[in-house]
């Protein structure tokens, strides 16, 4: 078994703001993943990473940036933060280059910009 | 380009039903697979069940179990004798690309699930 940690857990920021959000798993997974969920609604892939120093865009992937200097670790960057811009950003790890594709979560981050 | 529908916004049960959902997918690849994930009022998301594109069987975990139509594109999930805690926003999932890896899901909008005693 693992696990996915998160931080923060809250994070508030103010309009054009530069914010960082960490992720680590110790499942010793090769893919991990950041997506946002906005209220009400599903899950939108803003990066990707097959490997330690691998980044692949999402969809969503305008606006941020990330960084996977470890394979245990996935940050992303918010590089300026909308005002009333609210959502949870979830990172996920799959196992095997993301062949099988059975996601393991974190718990999120709740993003909220003043 | 790849989509994943899920038209049931919600769905109210009685406790030790049977509840049913739907979602319909649109792909271009001959090999892809299907998931279901729950997530749960505390915003915990837990992988429920899978359908590889290749297999005819319907896969089955537990009480889950999907309804695999591959010439409608559809995976329906069917969940028997429900309980309380079944209580979730369930999310239907689509990875291309068969056993290649670097490719990641494309998820649906959810249907709301709720278990009434």
């Amino acid at each position: 078994g693992g696990i996915i940690t998160q931080t923060p857990k809250f994070l508030i920021g103010q309009e054009g703001q530069k914010l960082t959000l960490k992720c680590q798993q110790n499942f010793n997974h090769d893919t991990m993943y950041w997506y946002r969920q906005d209220s009400g609604k599903g899950l939108r892939l803003i990066y990707y990473s097959i490997t330690e120093n691998d980044l692949q865009k999402g969809d969503l992937s305008e606006g941020y940036d990330a960084s996977r200097e470890k394979k245990s670790s996935f940050s992303l960057t918010v590089t300026s933060a909308q005002k009333n811009e609210m959502a949870v950003f979830l990172c996920a790890s799959s196992t095997d280059r993301g062949r099988y594709a059975e996601q393991f979560f974190g718990p999120g981050t709740r993003l909220t910009v003043l | 380009a790849q989509k994943v529908t899920q038209t049931q916004t919600s769905i109210s049960v009685m406790e030790k039903t049977t509840v049913t959902m739907d979602c319909v997918y649109e792909t271009q690849d001959s090999s892809y697979f299907l998931f279901w994930y729950k997530q749960t009022a505390s915003g915990e998301i837990v992988f429920l069940i899978r359908q590889d594109s290749y297999k005819k069987e319907n896969a089955t975990v537990g009480h889950y179990s999907l309804n695999f139509q591959k010439p409608k594109s559809s995976i329906g999930l069917i969940i028997t004798a429900t309980q309380i805690e079944d209580s979730a926003v369930y999310f239907c999932a689509m990875r291309e690309g068969g056993y290649q890896g670097g490719r990641a899901l494309i998820f649906g909008t959810g249907t709301t699930v709720s278990v009434s005693p």
